[in-house]
């Protein structure tokens, strides 16, 4: 079975400043999808972005970029230019077929 | 706009009680599917459907069942709620498979006393 693998419970980042979340996967496909998903406080999940894993261009949507190294089965975020509206708790996941299977979440503070 | 909606948004309930916690969307997805939220667990799939009459269990649906009659709703039923059953719940859908993404309800918070 696939995992997925956030290894920072937690992370804070100044307003402004750059942060990266982690997120490492392990699967014997080639041929999968993987996404980063927002929690804010009330829950709602949203999607930020998402990778095709056969695509070496790294995906970008505004201030959130990905690093995603299929050899290494990483793919992290890049937040840049934080802002307030940023703190939520992540979630990476990992789709081959149409399930989703998800990271236990990283729970981001920013700091004005 | 389309849109995923889930009722009710909180429910509290007795051991032992049926309960059925509904979803509805209006994106016309074939793909439907079920999460609880726990904490130190991130979200886990209890059922899943990929269109009318099909329904598939995920990891945790022990407890729980779903059937889907049409593509827009897929209700969540705990045979006999148990205290363990209390978490946050999320419907979620999604075109076929590929790039697609799944959108998600509001979600539905239940305690089981």
């Amino acid at each position: 079975a696939q995992t997925v693998t956030q290894s920072q419970p937690e992370m804070s980042v100044q307003e402004a400043e750059t942060v990266t979340l982690s997120c490492t996967y392990d699967t014997s496909e080639s041929d999968y999808y993987l996404f980063w998903y927002k929690q804010p406080p009330s829950r709602q999940m949203i999607l930020v972005i998402r990778q095709e894993a056969y695509k070496q261009q790294n995906a970008t949507e505004n201030r959130f970029s990905v690093n995603f190294q299929k050899a290494a089965k990483s793919f992290s975020l890049k937040i840049s230019d934080s802002q307030l509206g940023d703190a939520a708790m992540y979630f990476c996941a990992y789709k081959d077929g149409s399930r989703l299977t998800f990271g236990e979440g990283t729970q981001l503070t920013v700091n004005p | 706009d389309a849109e995923i909606t889930q009722s009710p948004r909180h429910k509290i309930t007795e051991t032992g009680r049926q309960v059925t916690l509904a979803c509805h969307q209006t994106w016309n997805h074939n793909n439907m599917f079920w999460y609880r939220q726990d904490l130190g667990h991130g979200l886990r799939l209890i059922h899943y459907s990929y269109g009318v009459q099909d329904t598939n269990k995920g990891e945790v649906s022990d407890g729980y069942s779903v059937s889907r009659s049409n593509t827009e709703d897929l209700p969540l039923t705990l045979e006999s709620a148990a205290s363990s059953q209390t978490s946050v719940y999320f419907c979620a859908s999604s075109e076929s498979e590929g790039p697609a993404a799944q959108y998600f309800g509001p979600g539905t918070r239940l305690l089981v006393l």
